[in-house]
């Protein structure tokens, strides 16, 4: 079975301040992992993805996560929050890329 | 080059009514997928297509649920009756390639209201 799981479903940061949204992923094999970003009123968008390279993972808009399979984590990392980050965030698991799951999501709040 | 199309945007229908999504993939996508994402949880997927053939249908509630992919190009998702339970955000999504991990693009949604 596969899963993931959010920790944080709000997260709130003050802008030019360090981005950390956290996620666990549950799976019997090798997964790929994804962060998806959806902003109010605009489809979801992908940030970045996972698929067995590189274990640091570099995306859009200054974002990145780091494979963990020890700890079974994929956390979505930035180092400067800008005001336009403010959104919905989803970490998604697939095995084969037949079945996607998705987590419940984080909001990013970013104080100006 | 345009992005997925979904329409209506918006729906408002009372329980045991019929209701059709329509959705147009990015042109060329193989693969085309539906996805209910409930307020305040993550998209769920319903069904998923490779060109006009099911690939996945396993969380479709095949009892009131129903889609078609024609010509393997436009999808169109039915529910016949509806329930208040169905009220959510239908998603649309296509992916260039057939099988494996690959980047989905999103339409906008229509937003379902069942009174």
């Amino acid at each position: 079975a596969q899963s993931v799981t959010q920790l944080d479903s709000h997260v709130s940061v003050s802008e030019g301040t360090p981005v950390l949204l956290r996620c666990n992923y549950s799976s019997s094999y090798s997964p790929s992992l994804f962060w998806y970003v959806q902003h109010p009123n605009k489809g979801l968008q992908l940030l970045l993805k996972y698929t067995s390279a590189a274990t640091l993972v570099k995306g859009i808009n200054g974002f990145e996560a780091e494979f963990k399979k020890s700890e079974t984590s994929f956390h979505l990392t930035k180092p400067s929050a800008h005001m336009s980050d403010a959104a919905e965030y989803f970490c998604v698991v697939t095995q084969t890329g037949n079945q996607f799951y998705f987590g419940t999501g984080t909001s990013l709040t970013v104080i100006p | 080059e345009a992005g997925v199309a979904q329409s209506p945007r918006y729906k408002i229908i009372e329980k045991r009514q019929s209701v059709a999504f329509w959705c147009n993939p990015i042109s060329g996508h193989a693969t085309l997928y539906w996805y209910q994402q409930i307020l305040g949880q993550g998209p769920k997927l319903l069904i998923q297509f490779q060109n006009n053939g099911v690939v996945d249908d396993s969380q479709l509630p095949k009892d009131r649920f129903s889609a078609e992919r024609l010509k393997g190009v436009d999808s169109t998702l039915k529910i016949q009756p509806a329930k208040l339970e169905d009220s959510a955000v239908y998603l649309c999504a296509s992916s260039l390639l057939a099988g494996g991990p690959n980047e989905q693009f999103f339409g906008p949604g229509t937003r379902l209201t069942v009174l």
